[in-house]
């Protein structure tokens, strides 16, 4: 079973720029993560999916982060413009729907803002 | 979600058992104990869970106190690559979709 996919793996970028992250979840897995983790600290969750429809995105900074998942699969989270406090390595998670929901991790993209 | 508290950092010798400890006093009814470790430029990557009955899978064990105020995750046998970042979480289970908080974590390496 193939699992959670991310890219770019590392991305560089100035300040006031944009940036999108692209996940593609384990197939069949109908709710979808957004996690931020900072140098040092645990992740933390920024938008929770399940299939097309947001179910929790209160600790997303909606002035210039957004995020999709238009046809309930693939995901995108997108930061515009980032600033340099946005540095964090930014994972993607799915789970199914079933008793355990065990949430299964992407390798993360790690973005440097300069 | 309940709190957890976990030491920040611990060793343990290659081939021996490692005892992580994690303690949840404030822990509901129906909050399950999740373990997660995270190894360096790696995802989370799921271990274990249990709501009150001790566990055990291939990778690991999990001893809940009759009371569920504390539990321990035991790794049987620790090897070089259980180096990692370990999280105690608890969470509402069953339910589709609880997020998962992550605290510090405890930081263990093994050592040969």
């Amino acid at each position: 079973e193939a699992g959670v996919a991310q890219s770019p793996r590392y991305k560089i970028i100035e300040k006031r720029q944009s940036v999108a992250f692209w996940c593609n979840p384990i197939s069949g897995h109908a709710t979808l993560y957004w996690y931020q983790q900072i140098l040092g600290q645990g992740p933390k969750l920024l938008i929770q999916f399940q299939n097309n429809g947001v179910v929790d995105d209160s600790q997303l900074p909606k002035d210039r982060f957004s995020a999709e998942r238009l046809k309930g699969v693939d995901s995108t989270l997108k930061i515009q413009p980032a600033k340099l406090e946005d540095s964090a390595v930014y994972l993607c998670a799915s789970s199914s729907t079933g008793h355990t929901d065990t949430q299964y991790f992407g390798p993360g993209t790690r973005l440097t803002v300069l | 979600d309940a709190k957890t508290t976990q030491p920040t950092s611990m060793d343990c010798a290659e081939g021996r058992a490692a005892n992580l400890p994690c303690n949840h006093s404030t822990i509901s009814g129906n909050e399950y104990v999740y373990w997660y470790r995270q190894i360096h430029s790696q995802g989370p990557q799921y271990i274990i869970h249990g709501l009150k009955n001790n566990e055990t899978n291939e990778m690991a064990s999990l001893i809940i106190t009759e009371d569920r105020k504390s539990s321990t995750l035991i790794l049987p046998h620790a090897t070089l690559r259980d180096t990692a970042v370990y999280y105690c979480i608890v969470r509402v289970g069953g339910a589709a979709g609880n997020k998962l908080t992550f605290g510090g974590g405890t930081r263990v390496l093994v050592k040969p």
